[in-house]
C-alpha cells in the first residue's frame, strides 16, 4: 500500500538551532500533504497545507517565520523549524493525499518527535 | 465551519467485549468523508475505518464497524471481541469533497481490560 515516509523519527538539539523534517511519498504523488502538530494526550492540530509548487497555507496563529514549509516536488515536503526554542518541542505529523485514487485518501508518516533543550 | 465531537475522553471494556465509541460532526455539506483512525503508543496514526456520506450501507472492518446516521450527523465506532492491541486513542474525523482537509475530533483513549 500507499507509505509516506518521514525522517527523522526523534531529533533533540539545543535551543537556537534550526530542524528540517522530511515527508515524503514513496509510491504516489502527491500534490498536496499537510502538517500537524500534537501535544501530548491531544489530538492533531493542523499547521499548514503544503502544495507542491506554490507557497504553504497556514492555519491561524502559527508562525509563517517559525515554520518554514518547501514542498517543491511531487515527492517531498519539508518542515524547517527555525531558530528553535523548548516550547517548539513537540511531536510533529505529516500527511498526503493520493490523488489517483477514488476518494483521495490520506497516508500519514510516522511522526517526529522533537526535543529542544 | 465543520466541527467533530468526541464525548468520551475515555472509555475501557473486559478483553473479548463489545465497546462502542461515540462520534458526532456537524456540518452543512452533503457530500463527505468520515474516519475513525487508531493512534497507539507508537504515535503511528492507522486508519481503521472510513465512510462515504452518499453510502447508506454501515461501513464494516472485520471486527470494526460503524453506525453512521447522516441526519442525526453521528458516526460511532464499535469494536467487537476486543483485544489486547486495540488499546490505543481513537480519533474521529471528518472531510468534505471539497477540500481535502481533516477535521479532527479531540480523541477517546480506550482501554482494554485483560
Amino acid at each position: 500500500g500507499a507509505v509516506v515516509s518521514q525522517h527523522p523519527s526523534w531529533v533533540i538539539c539545543k535551543s537556537g538551532t534550526s530542524v528540517k523534517i522530511e515527508c515524503r511519498s514513496l509510491d504516489f504523488q502527491a500534490t498536496t500533504m499537510f502538517w500537524y502538530r500534537q501535544f501530548p494526550k491531544q489530538s492533531l492540530m493542523l499547521m499548514a497545507t503544503s502544495n507542491e509548487g506554490s507557497k504553504a497555507t497556514y492555519e491561524q496563529g502559527v508562525e509563517k517565520d517559525k515554520f518554514l514549509i518547501n514542498h517543491a516536488s511531487l515527492t517531498l515536503s519539508t518542515l524547517t523549524v527555525t531558530s528553535a526554542h523548548p516550547e517548539d518541542s513537540s511531536f510533529y505529523i505529516c500527511s498526503a493525499n493520493e490523488p489517483s485514487r477514488t476518494g483521495q485518501p490520506q497516508h500519514f508518516g510516522d511522526g517526529t518527535r522533537l526535543s529542544i533543550l | 465551519a465543520q466541527t467533530v465531537t468526541q464525548s468520551q475522553p475515555e472509555m475501557s471494556v473486559q478483553e473479548a467485549e463489545t465497546v462502542t465509541l461515540s462520534c458526532t460532526y456537524d456540518t452543512s455539506e452533503s457530500d463527505y468523508y468520515l474516519f475513525w483512525y487508531k493512534q497507539p503508543p507508537s504515535r503511528q496514526m492507522i486508519l481503521v475505518i472510513r465512510q462515504e456520506a452518499y453510502k447508506q450501507q454501515n461501513a464494516t472492518e472485520n471486527r470494526f464497524s460503524v453506525n453512521f446516521q447522516k441526519a442525526a450527523k453521528s458516526f460511532s465506532l464499535k469494536i467487537s471481541d476486543s483485544q489486547l492491541g486495540d488499546a490505543a486513542m481513537y480519533f474521529c474525523a471528518y472531510r468534505s469533497n471539497s477540500n481535502y482537509q481533516l477535521i479532527w475530533g479531540a480523541g477517546t483513549k480506550l482501554i482494554i481490560k485483560p
